[in-house]
């Protein structure tokens, strides 16, 4: 069975400053990560995937997380934040061709202060 | 908007009862999976649906089923409600492997 773990729950940080979200994974098998935002009071929204290819993904708002595949990592980065950018992120993962349930992290919450 | 619906927005019932939450997914997605967050558990996967049939279980508990319509339609039923049930249930729908869309979820209190 797949496991996430999301190694910060809680990430300050300036607004325009970077930021890097981390989360690693483990799998017996192959898998299809995913980066989620939730908002307060609204559902999950997904904000990149990485399925096979490049391991460098593009997602929306300006986000982008690389897979490496011998850290079984995928950060989520951005180089500039925004006030708007808080929110709670998660961090998930499906077995391909195993139902592709998935298996979420613990979540990091993104606090952009001005 | 990510087109999955989920009614009601908001239920508050008591220990004991039995509530019903409805999905309707994406038009054309034939794949429902419910999840519940909570403040203990996180995010965890309950059950799937293809096509009527269901084709995965997760962490849902005997007290709970769910069933897909022809319609494509879902419903999570819950009994003999507890107060750790509380909890926010999330539908997603999806047309492939590689993707799911989640609907703004149904916020169940338990009192």
């Amino acid at each position: 069975a797949q496991s996430v773990t999301q190694l910060d729950s809680q990430v300050p940080v300036f607004e325009e400053a970077p930021v890097e979200l981390r989360c690693n994974y483990s799998s017996s098998v192959s898998v299809y990560l995913f980066w989620y935002v939730q908002y307060p009071n609204q559902g999950l929204q997904l904000l990149l995937k990485y399925l096979s290819g490049s391991t460098l993904v593009k997602g929306i708002n300006g986000f982008e997380a690389e897979f490496n595949k011998s850290q079984t990592s995928f950060h989520l980065r951005k180089p500039s934040v925004h006030i708007s950018d808080t929110a709670e992120y998660f961090c998930a993962v499906s077995e391909q061709n195993a139902g592709n349930m998935l298996t979420f992290g613990g979540g990091t919450r993104l606090m952009v202060k001005p | 908007d990510s087109g999955v619906t989920q009614t009601p927005k908001h239920l508050i019932t008591a220990t004991g009862q039995r509530v019903t939450l409805r999905c309707s997914p994406r038009s054309g997605d034939l794949s429902v999976y419910w999840y519940q967050q909570s403040l203990d558990q996180g995010l965890q996967f309950l059950i799937q649906y293809y096509n009527g049939e269901e084709r995965a279980k997760g962490n849902i508990l005997e007290r709970f089923s769910a069933q897909q319509f022809p319609d494509l339609h879902s419903e999570l039923n819950l009994s003999s409600l507890e107060l750790g049930d509380s909890a926010l249930y999330f539908c997603a729908s999806s047309p492939s492997a590689a993707e799911q869309f989640f609907g703004p979820g149904t916020r169940l209190t338990v009192l």
